[in-house]
């Protein structure tokens, strides 16, 4: 079955920091690559997705994210993070072909001193 | 356009109490989905839906009904609520399986007791 890892649990960054998300998936054939945020109290809002073309993928609310297959990775990162950006961040995976929705990994909650 | 619906967003049951938790959406998506979110395990599908009449099960499906008579609705019931099944319950719907991105709704939060 497809798995879904986020290294980071909880990340704590000051303002203006820069800020990378890992995220590596199990599944060996054609992904769909999502990353999800979900702000304390709301439901979960799509940052960006990847499913061809080019690997590094612009998002919402100045992140992107990079597709390396190789390493079955799909990375986030924002070179400035603000206050704004605390929240709970979901990457999430489709086996392409599959019907049977998103495998999400378990989540970093990320905390934005000012 | 509201999106997903969900309906209602909180809810207390007793063990063994049965429920149905709503879920419709207005953007004719063929696609719709239940996954409940747990502290520390992020969200886990439950059961899916590719169209109308069809329905297929998840991650976790034990405890849980669904059924599709219209695109628009997805109900999921509890059919004999236990404390495990405290969680958020979110709802999602796609326009088609896998890259168009998932549409959410806001979420019920159920508390078994």
């Amino acid at each position: 079955a497809q798995s879904v890892s986020q290294h980071n649990h909880h990340v704590i960054l000051s303002e203006a920091a820069s800020l990378e998300l890992g995220c590596n998936y199990s599944y060996g054939g054609t992904v769909n690559l999502f990353w999800y945020v979900q702000y304390p109290g709301q439901h979960l809002q799509l940052l960006l997705k990847y499913f061809s073309g080019d690997p590094l993928v612009k998002g919402i609310k100045g992140f992107e994210a990079e597709f390396i297959k190789s390493k079955f990775s799909f990375n986030l990162r924002k070179p400035s993070v603000q206050w704004s950006d605390t929240a709970e961040y979901f990457c999430a995976v489709h086996s392409g072909g599959g019907a049977d929705g998103l495998t999400f990994g378990k989540g970093t909650h990320l905390i934005i001193q000012p | 356009n509201a999106g997903v619906t969900q309906t209602p967003k909180f809810q207390v049951l007793k063990t063994g109490q049965s429920m149905t938790l709503q879920c419709a959406q207005d953007m004719n998506h063929e696609y719709m989905s239940w996954y409940r979110q747990d502290p520390g395990m992020g969200l886990r599908l439950i059961h899916y839906s590719v169209g109308a009449g069809i329905t297929d099960q998840g991650e976790v499906p034990n405890g849980y009904n669904v059924s599709r008579s219209t695109t628009e609705d997805f109900p999921l019931r509890l059919l004999s609520a236990a404390p495990s099944q405290t969680s958020v319950y979110f709802c999602a719907s796609s326009y088609s399986v896998g890259p168009s991105g998932y549409t959410f709704g806001s979420g019920t939060r159920l508390t078994v007791v």
